[in-house]
């Protein structure tokens, strides 16, 4: 398949580590987020959401937190596996705004065995 | 349950030819999107339609892009005529009806113009 991103961050993580992406919005206004995962060839996959009133929400393996204050989201990805290499998205829209989804510049992730 | 299909997988063409994607979005969503997704980039929406009306094409390139979806379930992408700067993985998605609704993305249409 091909390269999602040639020139993206990249976080290089040892299996079975935890990793921690992160990204960075500009919108105070920014209702809701969320976290895609994007393997070479595919369309963004979706992994957890997070709306702006709660700070902290689990998924399987997959953390993500939010801090308004300096806007900040991360995820956090448990027991990192070979599986998990990909390119990986925020996204985030402002209800006021109409709902239209806006993509950060992703971060590719590499599991080294 | 059938994800988003979308076609050609990939396409070549010359600058200034014509070129039109197909997407056939998941059974039953109101909401569709097509975005161009360059490389190194997360993907910029294009446009969206709510069945088979626009909800938002602001940014769309309207002098040589153009979107229909016309019985509200499947959709066509046109680019005419095609630039060099257009070369970009162009993803379908749907959603059951707001765009706050998860996303299901196909796995794109990679157009490279020489």
């Amino acid at each position: 398949g091909e390269s999602v991103g040639l020139h993206l961050p990249t976080l290089s993580v040892q299996e079975g580590d935890n990793s921690i992406i992160n990204c960075a919005y500009s919108n105070s206004a920014s209702d809701y987020f969320i976290w895609y995962k994007q393997e070479s060839g595919k369309g963004p996959q979706f992994i957890i959401d997070i709306r702006s009133n709660m700070d902290k929400r689990q998924g399987q393996r997959v953390t993500v937190l939010l801090n308004k204050t300096v806007k900040h989201l991360s995820l956090q990805i448990a027991a990192t596996q070979p599986g998990d290499s990909a390119v990986y998205f925020c996204a985030e829209t402002d209800g006021a705004a109409g709902n239209k989804l806006t993509f950060g510049g992703g971060t590719r992730v590499l599991v080294k065995p | 349950e059938a994800g988003v299909a979308q076609s050609p997988r990939y396409k070549i063409i010359e600058k200034r030819q014509s070129v039109a994607f197909w997407c056939n979005p998941i059974s039953g969503h109101a909401t569709l999107y097509w975005y161009q997704q360059i490389l190194g980039q997360g993907p910029k929406l294009l446009i969206q339609f709510q069945n088979n009306g626009v909800v938002d094409d602001s940014q769309l390139p309207k002098d040589r892009f153009s979107a229909e979806r016309l019985k509200g379930v499947d959709s066509t992408l046109k680019i005419q005529p095609a630039k060099l700067e257009d070369s970009a993985v162009y993803l379908c998605a749907s959603s059951l009806v707001v765009s706050t609704d998860t996303q299901y993305f196909g796995p794109g249409t990679r157009l490279t113009v020489l």
